[in-house]
């Protein structure tokens, strides 16, 4: 039983436009929902998080969007960057024992 | 300054044998968690410990046990070792408050033939 789902396994964008990662879920008790980005060989590093009462949260080039009546959420990246190549995990915190639940990942290659 | 450290990285062993791997982390987090990564790449959580104490335990087989030394401290200890256990292992600290930011160590490659 998937909560947690990333659809797409993979995207190839250009250098210098917009990365679209999408997440869908399906327990509308999750509080938070984060993204975490992850290196070949490393571990996933957190990259930004909202909380369920907003709909929008912008760090630097990394925005996260949040449409909780579709229970979807999305990270735009503008403008990507090849640095930017990596698996984006999208994960949701709350449900039975208030943990991490993640998707599958989705493999984003950033063209120069 | 390494923030959450794994040992070993790789770990090749035959089924049967018992294999322990060590998690440290200098966050001063409370709270810290191990997880499977299979091979359909799905990232899972086995076990969280807050300040020594289990909290989770995801329906993981008993051959594994989580040992908590000190809050700093979650080893992972495997008893006889089956070929779905080969997996990467994630040891990770911090959450799970607001935001439940959680920094994860560079994982445990385990082979198991």
């Amino acid at each position: 039983d998937q909560q947690v789902k990333q659809n797409s396994p993979s995207l190839s964008v250009q250098e210098g436009r917009i990365s679209i990662l999408n997440c869908d879920y399906t327990n509308s008790m999750f509080d938070y929902f984060l993204w975490y980005k992850k290196y070949p060989a490393e571990g996933p590093t957190f990259l930004i998080s909202i909380s369920s009462i907003k709909d929008k949260n912008e760090d630097g080039r990394f925005t996260v969007f949040l449409n909780k009546s579709a229970k979807h959420l999305s990270l735009h990246i503008v403008p990507s960057q090849p640095g930017d190549s990596a698996v984006y995990f999208c994960a949701a915190l709350g449900g039975s024992n208030y943990k991490l639940t993640f998707g599958k990942g989705t493999l984003l290659t950033v063209n120069p | 300054d390494t923030a959450v450290s794994q040992t070993p990285k790789y770990l090749v062993t035959q089924m049967g044998n018992d294999k322990s791997i060590k998690c440290e982390q200098n966050l001063g987090h409370d709270t810290m968690y191990w997880y499977k990564q299979d091979s359909k790449k799905f990232l899972k959580i086995m076990f969280s410990y807050n300040n020594k104490e289990l909290i989770i335990n995801e329906t993981v087989p008993n051959r594994f046990s989580p040992k908590s030394p000190d809050k700093a401290h979650l080893n992972l200890h495997i008893n006889s070792l089956e070929l779905g256990d080969s997996a990467v292992y994630f040891c990770a600290s911090g959450g799970p408050g607001p935001g439940g930011t959680q920094y994860f160590g560079p994982g445990t490659r385990l082979l198991v033939l």
